[in-house]
């Protein structure tokens, strides 16, 4: 069956770089794309980026001078860094199979908190 | 970006009700509207597609309506189980964007 798990430190600096890791299992990576969802606490879920089947990536406008998504097809892995990390990056980050236009299966999360 | 504005923030229902939770976008996303349940500590569950297309699954008292700019999630009778933010999301252009949430809770 379809998987996702995020992973990666739960605790970051601030001003330092967020690195996270999506394994899946269960479909192929150059068959589907790979979204990460990014969630405050309490409030909506935010679009951060997608990795496409064919390699390409799109990111979201607000975050795109700080994101970079990347992948290895090998290890069945999608990777996310994202660097400046302020306390209002602080929330649960979510790794999705983007089925192009909306996201049908989703990985247990992983709260990333931005604090000295 | 599209704005997607979800109301109402919070909606008090009796168990067996039927009840519709509202969405209206910023401007036109035809149907590429989708719609989700995040039970707390959990993560967001697809519930249906392109505004009305139903997910395997799912249970049938759930459904939606709408097209343009303003949609509808119903709950025909709803169950305690049911208590969760539903969340809206648009696919139409990017960046994709979701609602703000509403909240059912018990009256």
């Amino acid at each position: 069956q379809v998987q996702l798990k995020e992973s990666g430190p739960g605790l970051v600096q601030p001003s330092e770089t967020l690195s996270l890791t999506c394994t899946v299992s269960g479909f192929s990576l150059t068959s589907y794309s790979v979204s990460w969802v990014r969630q405050p606490s309490g409030k909506g879920p935010e679009w951060m980026g997608r990795m496409w089947y064919d390699g390409d990536t799109a990111y979201n406008s607000a975050l795109k001078s700080r994101l970079s998504i990347s992948r290895d097809t090998s290890k069945n892995q999608v990777f996310l860094k994202m660097n400046s990390l302020q306390t209002d990056d602080t929330g649960t980050y979510y790794c999705t199979r983007d089925d192009v236009l909306f996201f049908a299966y989703w990985g247990q999360g992983t709260l990333v908190t931005v604090s000295s | 970006d599209v704005v997607l504005t979800q109301s109402p923030a919070t909606l008090s229902v009796t168990p067996g009700e039927r009840i519709s939770l509202s969405c209206r976008a910023s401007e036109s996303v035809d149907t590429y509207l989708h719609w989700y349940q995040q039970k707390p500590n959990e993560s967001p569950r697809l519930l249906i597609k392109y505004a009305s297309q139903s997910i395997s699954g799912i249970p049938s008292r759930f459904s939606g309506s709408g097209s343009g700019t303003d949609f509808t999630l119903s709950i025909n009778g709803v169950e305690l189980e049911d208590l969760s933010i539903y969340y809206c999301q648009q696919g139409n252009s990017l960046p994709f964007t979701f609602g703000s949430g509403t909240k059912l809770e018990i009256k």
